[in-house]
């Protein structure tokens, strides 16, 4: 079965420092691949979304950036991170072809700037 | 462009009353929609998906969804709710390419005892 994994579950970062959030994913190959933010009181924004290695589509400008250096791994970075970055950030996946496949969530980020 | 509407922000119902959690979307072509739950400080949990056929889907947890196409329209639907079932509500919809989710901005239901 597929396993989706994602760390740190929590993270307090002082503003201007840098950051990497990691995602793996297990049991499944070439999938989709997503970064959500949710801040709070708010639904979900998509932030980036990968269909293959090294293929980024942005969807907000803003100060984060992602990669996905190997198939089944999905990071987002940022060089220095501002108050607003603070939020909850979800890692998701589902199968690229053939359609019928929702997204499947890892447990999420708790970052918070200070 | 694509969008879901969730015009309910809260809902509080008394447990084992009946539940509906409106979800209503804009999408030029046949839409795949979906509904997921998240509990406080965790990802979210698929709860069922309308990608064709019968308009009216079963899920988990005793769950159901209607699509109705001329309403544009994907209401969540429990006959008895549980106080287990107090969570964050949220309906999405996806792209024809399967490439992008977007997502409403949530319902949270609280349950009364």
């Amino acid at each position: 079965s597929q396993t989706i994994h994602q760390w740190p579950a929590t993270l307090v970062q002082p503003v201007g420092s840098p950051l990497s959030l990691e995602c793996t994913v297990e049991g499944t190959s070439n999938p989709n691949l997503y970064w959500y933010r949710q801040a709070a009181g708010r639904g979900l924004q998509l932030l980036f979304y990968s269909v293959g290695i090294g293929q980024i589509s942005s969807e907000v400008p803003q100060n984060l950036s992602a990669s996905r250096p190997q198939d089944r791994q999905f990071i987002l970075s940022s060089k220095k991170l501002l108050l607003s970055d603070s939020g909850f950030y979800l890692c998701a996946w589902s199968r690229m072809t053939g359609g019928n496949s929702p997204l499947h969530f890892g447990n999420g980020t708790r970052l918070t700037v200070t | 462009a694509q969008s879901v509407t969730q015009p309910d922000i809260h809902i509080t119902v008394s447990e084992g009353a009946s539940l509906e959690l409106r979800c209503n979307y804009s999408y030029g072509a046949t839409p795949y929609l979906f509904w997921y739950v998240q509990s406080p400080g965790q990802g979210l949990q698929l709860l069922l998906k309308y990608f064709s056929g019968d308009t009216l889907v079963q899920g988990i947890k005793g769950f159901e969804a209607e699509f109705k196409r001329s309403q544009s329209s994907f209401n969540l639907r429990k006959p008895s709710v549980h106080w287990s079932d107090a969570a964050e509500y949220f309906c999405a919809v996806v792209t024809y390419n399967f490439n992008k989710f977007y997502f409403g901005s949530g319902t949270k239901l609280n349950v009364k005892p």
